[in-house]
């Protein structure tokens, strides 16, 4: 299975300010995913990122507060736009494999987000 | 719609005791995926195992095992014999059918489970 890099693992952000999150795959994969995990709360799927065109956002999100980029096959961004205290929460990055019969996802270690 | 409800939210045992992680879904596909995931206190997601529809085998891995019905949309996970390692959230999760937007997994409400020694 595919091995994810994200990094920072976690930072300490001021309000108003933004943060780029970044996810590198050790092999191409067909999926890459972000989700916002609140303190205490299950996985949201944010959106999913796709190679070359742009992300397909979920309800309750939209691009100009999560901008995304996927420039290939093995590495994704996302960016926490004007942080405020509500948006404190972990991210965490998804690699999706894909075959015939099977599907298999990945995540990264997380990024644990606190905005003061 | 689909849905993944694991309505225990906490659970605490103390050591050696098994344990069961209940786990309900819904969907309207007759091609889906389930998923168990771990996440310890470090916060990354562990995967435990994956299961297609199209195969009721349950599955036994070490001191693990899983039991999927679909007579009762159900994909229920044990840990026999508990250690304190096991505390953590589990996490039952969902992907329908065949590409597009049915790529993406939906989760459960997650279990803590908390291992006493």
């Amino acid at each position: 299975s595919a091995v994810i890099s994200q990094k920072p693992s976690r930072d300490i952000c001021q309000r108003g300010t933004s943060l780029t999150i970044q996810c590198q795959v050790d092999s191409q994969v067909t999926m890459m995913f972000w989700y916002r995990q609140q303190p205490g709360q299950s996985l949201t799927l944010i959106a999913t990122a796709n190679q070359g065109s742009e992300a397909t956002y979920e309800s309750g999100f939209v691009i100009d507060k999560f901008p995304i980029s996927r420039p290939n096959l093995t590495f994704s961004t996302l960016t926490v736009s004007n942080m405020s205290p509500e948006d404190s929460s972990i991210y965490l990055c998804s690699a999706g494999l894909v075959a015939v019969t099977n599907y298999g996802y990945t995540f990264g270690s997380g990024t644990r987000l606190t905005v003061v | 719609a689909q849905k993944v409800t694991q309505a225990q939210t906490e659970i605490s045992v103390v050591e050696k005791e098994d344990v069961t992680l209940d786990c309900v879904y819904e969907t309207r596909d007759t091609t889906y995926y389930l998923f168990w995931y771990k996440q310890p206190p470090s916060g990354e997601l562990v995967f435990l195992i994956r299961r297609n529809s199209f195969d009721e085998q349950n599955e036994i891995s070490g001191r693990y095992s899983w039991n999927f019905q679909k007579s009762t949309s159900s994909f229920n996970f044990t840990i026999t014999a508990s250690q304190v390692v096991d505390s953590a959230v589990y996490f039952c999760a969902l992907k329908q059918g065949y590409g597009g937007a049915t790529n993406k997994l939906i989760f459960g409400t997650g279990t803590l489970l908390a291992v006493q020694p």
